[in-house]
């Protein structure tokens, strides 16, 4: 199984600030990665897809990038409705499919 | 409106069976392989099992495997999870997604608001 591994588990940012979130594959796992956007009591919401596509709907703010192991989350330019887990998850390899561990934006 | 909604969720006890449902609507359901995803208190994401477009293909984390059996019921548009055998590990919020996938990439791009399953005595 291929195991994803994101960093930080969390992170204290404020509102404008640049927040860069890392996932890494256990093996390469191509461009075959996604981000997903958690809020408390909500389901995942789908943010980027194939590594670097953002789906439609989503702000210009939010990036991604990387491919074979190492894959960021870049949101610009923080905005308090971002405040919320996120999670990579692999495609490249399944089953299983499998998702990192997660990794809280806070308020700073 | 693309959307799934979940239901069956409950309190049961250790080694109950529970049979959790979701509905779609929106979309052709029949087109798409479809997941369930479940998520622990305070936990991660931790995917449960699929199941494709005509139920050819069929699979299950280990965690689960000879407990919960996936189906599907294109002429209702609908999901279903029997889960037996439960344990208290397997208490977690319940989410069914729609599997979304190109030549290049793949994701779970819809997702159900979830049912709440407690396994406790």
């Amino acid at each position: 199984d291929i195991q994803m591994t994101q960093s930080p588990s969390s992170v204290s940012a404020s509102v404008g600030d640049r927040v860069t979130i890392t996932c890494r594959a256990s093996q390469g796992i191509s461009s075959w990665l996604a981000w997903y956007q958690q809020k408390p009591g909500k389901a995942p919401k789908l943010l980027i897809y194939a590594a670097s596509s953002l789906q439609s709907g989503v702000p210009s703010r939010f990036s991604g990038s990387g491919s074979g192991t190492d894959f960021t989350l870049t949101i610009s330019s923080l905005q308090p409705e971002d405040f919320a887990t996120y999670y990579c998850q692999q495609a490249n390899s399944f089953p299983p499919w499998t998702f990192g561990q997660g990794t809280k934006v806070e308020i700073k | 409106e693309v959307q799934l909604v979940e239901s069956g969720g409950g309190l049961v006890k250790p080694g109950g069976s529970l049979r959790l449902s979701c509905a779609a609507s929106g979309f052709t359901f029949s087109s798409y392989s479809m997941n369930w995803v479940r998520q622990a208190p305070g936990k991660g994401l931790e995917w449960v099992s699929s199941i494709s477009s005509s139920s050819s293909y069929i699979y299950y984390a280990d965690s689960v495997k000879g407990r919960f059996t996936i189906s599907r019921d294109n002429a209702k548009n609908s999901l279903y999870l029997q889960m037996n055998s439960l344990r208290a590990e397997d208490t977690a919020v319940y989410y069914c997604a729609r599997d979304q996938y190109s030549s290049s990439w793949r994701v779970f791009d819809i997702w159900g608001q979830g049912t709440m399953v407690t396994v406790s005595s």
